[in-house]
């Protein structure tokens, strides 16, 4: 199975601040990688698809980049709403396996 | 509007199986595969298998090969999950999420169903 590693598992930042969330994989595959967002309680919402694509009604603040084994979810301005916790997800392999989550907390 | 509907709590003990429903409306069931994940309390997600509910055809994740089964009945528009040999280690939500397209990510989440595992 692929593997999937984020970083940092935890993330402190402010309101307006500029965020970016990495994501490597244990081998490399083209772009077929997945964000999501997660609020307590809540089903995770896509964000993101084929690393790059955002999904529609997705802020634009949102955007991912990478291709290989480093894949990158930026946000460029956090705002209140975006404190919570983030997933990469690939799903070129068979089994298509999480990373283990960045929870993006208030500073 | 896309709706995916999912059965509700199940407290079970160790050993029983588990079968959890996801009713989907809103959309041509048969056209979109379903994923399943489930996540553990206060853990990540995990990636349980999917359904194509036009063949019936399925995909596991490795470490739930010969424990889970998914099926679907058309007639209705509902695809199930079931666990059997079940630990303590299971008791998570179990969540169905539509696949976007063929082995997909889902964009769209039923609302999850506990399943909590004790003796």
């Amino acid at each position: 199975d692929i593997q999937m590693t984020q970083s940092p598992s935890t993330l402190s930042a402010s309101v307006g601040d500029r965020v970016t969330i990495t994501c490597r994989a244990s081998q490399s595959f083209n772009t077929w990688l997945a964000w999501y967002q997660q609020k307590p309680g809540k089903a995770p919402k896509l964000l993101i698809y084929d690393a790059s694509s955002l999904e529609s009604g997705v802020p634009s603040r949102f955007s991912g980049s990478g291709s290989g084994t480093e894949f990158t979810l930026t946000i460029s301005s956090l705002q209140p709403d975006d404190f919570a916790t983030y997933y990469c997800q690939q799903y070129n392999s068979y089994s298509h396996t999480f990373g283990q989550g960045t929870k993006l907390e208030m500073k | 509007q896309v709706q995916l509907v999912q059965s509700g709590p199940e407290m079970k003990k160790p050993g029983a199986s588990v079968k959890v429903s996801c009713k989907a409306s809103g959309y041509t069931f048969t056209d979109y595969y379903m994923n399943w994940v489930r996540q553990a309390p206060g853990q990540g997600l995990e990636w349980m298998g999917w359904i194509n509910p036009n063949s019936g055809g399925t995909n596991f994740a490795q470490k739930f090969q010969g424990r889970v089964t998914m099926t679907r009945d058309t007639s209705i528009n509902t695809v199930y999950m079931e666990l059997s040999r079940l630990r303590s280690d299971d008791t998570a939500v179990y969540y169905c999420s539509r696949a976007m397209a063929a082995e997909y990510p889902g964009n769209f989440w039923g609302q999850g169903t506990l399943v909590t595992v004790s003796s």
